[in-house]
């Protein structure tokens, strides 16, 4: 059964700085990776899909990384801004599964 | 276009009534899912629907729930009687295609009180 941990459950940075998230999983067959953000009282929006085949995607101030060998991806947040402060989740769609494995989330705080 | 449209956003009701929350997914999408999120467990699915076919219905809890999806623009969640143990945030999502394989599109959740 695929099992994904995001470490660590809360982080805080000041504003401007570079930061990465973390996130792994313990069964390497997956088809694909999302990433998402989750504002409070609000759903989920999602912000890369990273197929099984590729090695990252970038989109504006975010890119996340994938090493299916090891388990393991990451999303970059450069220059972070106040409003980057969420919830960030990661997801793993499993092969021959038609279901995403959500990781519980790491809560980002952009300290102005 | 409007996103998928959950109602109601909160719901509050005493032990045994019956509950339903609704869902409107993205027009086009053919992919559906129910989530329910806890602090405990975080987002767990407990159904997913494609093509209104209910594909994979092994997260549901227990009898007490139900889903259904009597066309592409609409599905329900049904729990009958619910139980204080049922309090949470219940997601739907959409998306296009069977697997998994574009972004996923969550509603912003409907919070249920189960007193």
């Amino acid at each position: 059964k695929q099992e994904v941990t995001q470490i660590p459950a809360a982080l805080s940075v000041p504003e401007g700085e570079n930061l990465v998230l973390n996130c792994s999983f313990t069964d390497s067959a997956i088809y694909n990776l999302q990433w998402f953000r989750q504002d409070p009282g609000k759903g989920l929006t999602s912000l890369l899909l990273i197929q099984s085949s590729q090695r990252e995607q970038t989109s504006g101030r975010l890119n996340a990384s994938l090493d299916k060998s090891s388990g393991r991806s990451t999303l970059y947040i450069a220059a972070s801004q106040p409003g980057d402060s969420a919830t960030y989740l990661c997801a793993v769609g499993d092969f021959g599964n038609e279901k995403l494995t959500f990781g519980t989330g790491t809560r980002l705080t952009i300290i102005p | 276009d409007a996103g998928v449209i959950q109602s109601p956003r909160h719901e509050v009701t005493e032990m045994g009534q019956e509950v339903t929350l609704r869902c409107k997914p993205i027009s086009g999408h053919n992919s559906l899912f129910w989530y329910r999120q806890t602090m405990m467990r975080g987002l767990e699915l407990l159904i997913y629907f494609n093509n209104n076919v209910p594909i994979d219905d092994s997260g549901m809890p227990e009898d007490r729930f139900s889903a259904k999806m009597p066309n592409a623009s609409f599905s329900t969640l049904k729990i009958q009687p619910s139980e204080p143990r049922d309090s949470a945030v219940y997601f739907c999502a959409s998306s296009w295609g069977r697997r998994v394989n574009s972004p996923l599109h969550f509603g912003n959740g409907t919070r249920l009180t189960v007193t």
